[in-house]
Order: structure tokens, then sequence, then C-alpha cells
């Protein structure tokens, strides 16, 4: 099946300091990924939504220049968090997906989730 | 905007009783709802999609666009389902088909 990894799996930084996560899709190629942010027993929040070669689209609040995404190729997307702070600390999970097509009808195919990068900043 | 809501934070049956995790939504368009669940220190994995009309693990899950309802349901729980389980709601058009998630259901399923 399908499957997406995610590096690191947990890193604790320093306050101001900058930390990359890494999305990669190992057995296919995403033309989408999504970054997505959890709290402790709550739900995904969608953060933004990245498309190979174009410029990710955020969602209202979140910063764009706080949360950088590079999506450089169809199996790879990075997530940076620059000048982190302790309230960034949190679990990101990125989930990557194809997209098709239907008797001339757009789909979107299932979105495969990576297992998270638990990010704590000190 | 679309929005998903999991009424039940928790919900704790017995091994073989019936569970029901209820969802709610409410969106413009034509929904495309599916169940996510995650299993202890595991990631997030598809459990069904409505249009898929199958059933997964013995879970069933009816699209009710009258209720804008879409409760996932099991006759006989197992211990093993223990998990948490999403219901999501996938946007069309512009979208890029992102995924718009419940506040999610903790189920507990006791021996």
């Amino acid at each position: 099946g399908a499957v997406v990894s995610q590096h690191p799996s947990w890193v604790i930084c320093k306050s101001g300091t900058s930390v990359k996560i890494e999305c990669r899709s190992l057995d296919f190629q995403a033309t989408t990924m999504f970054w997505y942010r959890q709290f402790p027993k709550q739900s995904l929040m969608l953060m933004a939504t990245s498309n190979e070669g174009s410029k990710a689209t955020y969602e209202q609040g979140v910063e764009k220049d706080k949360f950088l995404i590079n999506h450089a190729s169809l199996t790879l997307s990075t997530l940076t968090v620059t000048s982190a702070h302790p309230e960034d600390s949190s679990f990101y999970i990125c989930s990557a997906r194809t997209k098709g097509t239907s008797g001339g009808t757009q789909i979107y195919n299932e979105q495969f989730f990576g297992p998270g990068t638990r990010l704590t900043v000190l | 905007a679309q929005r998903v809501t999991q009424p039940e934070k928790l919900l704790s049956v017995f091994k073989g009783a019936p569970v029901e995790l209820k969802c709610n939504y409410s969106y413009s368009g034509s929904p495309e709802l599916f169940w996510y669940v995650q299993y202890s220190r595991q990631r997030l994995q598809l459990l069904l999609r409505h249009i898929s009309r199958e059933s997964i693990k013995g879970f069933t899950a009816d699209l009710n666009k009258g209720e804008t309802s879409f409760h996932l349901k099991k006759p006989f729980a197992q211990e093993e389902d223990s998990a948490m389980y999403y219901c999501a709601l996938q946007a069309g058009g512009t979208s890029y088909g992102k995924l718009t998630f419940g506040q999610g259901t903790i189920l507990t399923v006791h021996p």
C-alpha cells in the first residue's frame, strides 16, 4: 500500500531556532500534500495544502512566514517552523494524495497519512 | 465553510455490545464523508468512505443527507476496536479535496 514517511519523528529545539520536517511519499507520486497540526487528544487542524511546483495554500489564521512549506518534487514536501516558540510545540502530521480523473471528472484519491512529528520547543 | 461535529468525545461499551459513533456535518455542496481511525501509537488510517458503501472490520456508515449525518456503526464491538475515530468531510471544487475533521471520539471497548 501507499506509504508516507516523516522525518524526524520527534525533535526538541531551543526557542528562536528553526526546525525542518520532511514528508515523503515512498511508493507513489503525490500531487498534493497536506500539513496538519494535532494537539493532545484533539482533532487534526489543517494548516496548509501543498501542490507540487506551486505555492502552498494556507488556512486562515496560519502564518505563512512562520510555517514555510516547500513541495519541490512529487515525493517530498517540507515544513519549516521558523523562529520556533514554546507555543509551536505540537504534533505535526502530513498526508499525501494523488489526483485522478473518472469519466472526465477530476477526483480526489485517498489521503495517506504520515506517522507524525512531535515538536517540543524549550 | 464546512463543519464536522462529533458530539461524543468519549464512548465506552462492553465487548459484544453494539456501538454507534455519531457524526453530523454542514456543507453547502455535495459532501464526501469518511471515517478515519487512529489506534494507539499508530498513524491515522482510512476506515471507510461513504461512496464505497462497504463494511470494513464490521463497521458500516450510511450517509443521511436529510439529517446531514454519517454515523459509524458496528453491531458487536471488539476490544481491538478501541481507538480514536475521526469523521471527516472532503470538499470539492477548488479546495483541492481538503479534509475537515471532527473533534474525534475515543472508543473504549471493555472486556
